[in-house]
């Protein structure tokens, strides 16, 4: 089932803070973040995984509340390379206890940095 | 390291022609995924590999059909196209399934009509 992400769209102006959620309605094993700019490829920012563990930019920030299958990306102090549309990707738990089938993306959230 | 490439980077089909999308990587990662992205929208897992001669159905696959012969290459066929195959389609890569990310190739844009 697909991962919820909120708000649809945010419109900031540069230096300012936004904060992205994702919520699923399935046990997750990982929940992957992806970037992407008009007419180009989902570029890869953050993996949280089940248990702690989380690889990524050093950069970027993110958090993941297992019990309540929710993730969230903060975007801190913005630039405008920021902006473009962001994808939270979502692993559910397999029998195995990992992710077994790929990634279910959400709807995206649409970022608009403003000079 | 090219990484993930994807050929032809723009098609225009007419209903019912048929045609391959080819994917190639690089990188050595067994496996590889499928998505297409419609306007406005996420992606959706359209079939997956774990390896060469292993591939799975994911969200959407009626209409298409894969193939894995070697750990590289990844082909998409679509057989009798139809308008709702518009779309742009993403190949990928991963070292792994689980918690590994994954490498996205620069899409076709494919246009039935």
């Amino acid at each position: 089932q697909q991962p919820v992400q909120s708000p649809q769209a945010v419109i900031l102006r540069e230096g300012e803070d936004a904060v992205i959620n994702c919520s699923s309605s399935k046990a997750l094993y990982s929940v992957h973040w992806y970037r992407q700019k008009h007419g180009e490829a989902p570029v890869f920012l953050m993996i949280l995984l089940k248990g702690g563990e989380q690889k990524g930019h050093e950069k970027i920030s993110a958090s993941f509340n297992e019990k309540k299958q929710q993730s969230s990306l903060y975007l801190t102090a913005s630039q405008l390379s920021y902006s473009g549309t962001y994808f939270c990707g979502t692993e559910r738990v397999w029998h195995s206890g990992g992710g077994a089938d790929g990634l279910t993306f959400g709807k995206g959230t649409h970022l608009i940095i403003q000079p | 390291n090219a990484g993930v490439t994807q050929t032809p980077k723009f098609r225009i089909l007419k209903i019912g022609q048929s045609m391959t999308l080819q994917c190639t990587q690089d990188m050595n990662h067994n496996y590889m995924y499928w998505y297409r992205q419609d306007p406005g929208m996420g992606l959706k897992l359209i079939y997956y590999s774990v390896g060469a001669g292993i591939t799975d159905k994911g969200e959407v696959p009626n209409g298409y059909n894969v193939s894995r012969s070697t750990t590289e290459d990844f082909p998409l066929r679509l057989e009798l196209a139809a308008p709702s195959q518009t779309s742009v389609y993403f190949c990928a890569s991963s070292y792994s399934v689980s918690g590994y990310e994954q490498y996205f190739g620069p899409g076709t844009r494919l246009t039935v009509t």
